[in-house]
């Protein structure tokens, strides 16, 4: 069964730039996978940041961007805000199954 | 906009079926799109359960794959899933989202937490 690896957890200082990766255990990770990241907040619904790699959704704030890296997907925040902190999941497309990676719980601090 | 409002039971015993359904409001399921079902468990990642076609056309989880049946019905603006022989392991709020073929649409369904007990 396909496994999604992200980074459990990773902390930043405001105004700093990080980097989530998103690996998958079939191999490197391409554009047809088809990235998608979401941001979600306690209590709410994952929200959509980007999709099919590094397409950003009109309300993704400019400092969200995403690519492949190293064989992986990347999520890079730039400029971090406090209101940043939040988990952070991938999600991988192998054709018609879908798998989430386990999540990052990005700290803002 | 799309919306999209899970129901069904909150609560559910061992051993039974749990049956959701998701409301599709501002778009009809027959446009061509995926509607999927998701999962979380309390204080833990999302897990993508499975998706139907407005075909009819199914993908399952492989590790659910054996007890999972979804359904749409399109006179309603509808998909059901059904989740038999449920655990406690199976306690997790359950998400509705459409999906175009490369991506998760928003918003999602706000969700809805169903409890499985002994």
């Amino acid at each position: 069964q396909t496994v999604v690896t992200q980074e459990p957890s990773l902390t930043v200082s405001p105004g700093g730039t990080v980097t989530l990766t998103c690996a998958s255990s079939t191999g490197a990770v391409a554009n047809i996978n088809y990235p998608n990241w979401f941001q979600q907040r306690p209590g709410q619904a994952p929200r959509p940041l980007i999709y099919s790699t590094y397409n950003a959704h009109s309300w993704t704030p400019a400092r969200f961007s995403g690519s492949l890296l190293g064989g992986k997907a990347a999520l890079t925040l730039s400029d971090v805000q406090p209101e940043d902190e939040a988990d952070y999941y991938c999600l991988l497309y192998y054709g018609d199954a879908r798998v989430f990676g386990g999540g990052t719980k990005l700290t803002v601090l | 906009q799309v919306q999209l409002q899970e129901s069904g039971p909150g609560l559910v015993k061992s051993s039974e079926t749990l049956s959701l359904t998701c409301s599709v409001f501002g778009d009809s399921i027959r446009r061509g799109f995926y509607w999927n079902w998701i999962r979380q468990h309390p204080g833990k990642g999302l897990e993508w359960i499975g998706h139907i076609y407005y075909s009819g056309r199914t993908s399952y989880n492989p590790s659910l794959k054996s007890r999972i049946t979804m359904s749409v019905d399109t006179s309603k603006n509808q998909i059901s899933l059904k989740l038999s022989s449920v655990t406690a392991a199976d306690t997790a709020v359950y998400y509705c989202a459409r999906d175009t073929g490369y991506q998760l649409t928003h918003p999602w369904g706000p969700g809805t937490l169903v409890t499985v007990s002994s």
